[in-house]
């Protein structure tokens, strides 16, 4: 079976500082994609960031980026320069391009500390 | 373009009583599906579509139905309701083969 886990239910960091959150995920496809998705209080899911498994480079966008370390199936995301905006439920996702179901870890509650 | 978009936002059902939860989308993509997100379990797969005609069960599919007539609507019809199906259900689509997901804005669903 296919699985995302996010083994950091909350996680609290200080506005301005770095933060990383941790996914990690079981398949044996070679070919899928990964995503970190936000969910404020507004309930809205945004997509924060993608990577493409046959690429090498981590994925950035802005103040977020990833650590995707294919061999040990890892897929981080840390926020850099914190904001007060950034706090919300961040889900990490998997979908392999086979049939195109994404499956989401339980998400890890962010607070961002004034 | 308005996207994915989901009614109603909220609703109240008794138990027994059946239901469906519409979504529409108007960018032409060919997938669609519903999620339902309870709290410390993440979002979890109830059905799922590819195209016109094509459905097919994800990991929570027991209770609903759907169908696909058209690539723009994929309505979510829970039979008889039960307080187990109070949840926050989400509906979402994108092009196969392409990126992410677009979410509609959901609806709350309290069974009682």
């Amino acid at each position: 079976a296919q699985t995302v886990t996010q083994s950091q239910p909350e996680m609290s960091v200080q506005e301005a500082e770095t933060v990383t959150l941790s996914c990690t995920y079981d398949t044996s496809e070679s070919d899928y994609y990964l995503f970190w998705y936000k969910q404020p209080p507004s309930r809205q899911m945004i997509l924060v960031i993608r990577q493409e498994a046959y690429k090498q480079q981590n994925a950035t966008e802005n103040r977020f980026s990833v650590n995707f370390q294919k061999a040990a199936k890892s897929f981080s995301l840390k926020i850099s320069d914190s904001q007060l905006g950034d706090a919300a439920m961040y889900f990490c996702a998997y979908r392999i391009n086979r049939d195109d179901k994404i499956i989401f870890g339980k998400g890890t509650r962010l607070h961002i500390l004034p | 373009n308005a996207g994915v978009t989901q009614t109603p936002k909220f609703q109240v059902l008794k138990t027994g009583q059946s239901m469906t939860l519409q979504c529409a989308q108007d960018m032409n993509h060919e997938y669609m599906s519903w999620y339902r997100q309870d709290p410390g379990m993440g979002l979890r797969l109830i059905h799922y579509s590819v195209g016109a005609g094509i459905t097919d069960q994800g990991e929570v599919p027991n209770g609903y139905n759907v169908s696909r007539s058209t690539t723009e609507d994929f309505p979510l019809r829970l039979l008889s309701a039960a307080p187990s199906q109070t949840s926050v259900y989400f509906c979402a689509s994108s092009r196969t083969g392409l990126k992410g997901y677009t979410f509609g804005s959901g609806t709350r669903l309290t069974v009682v």
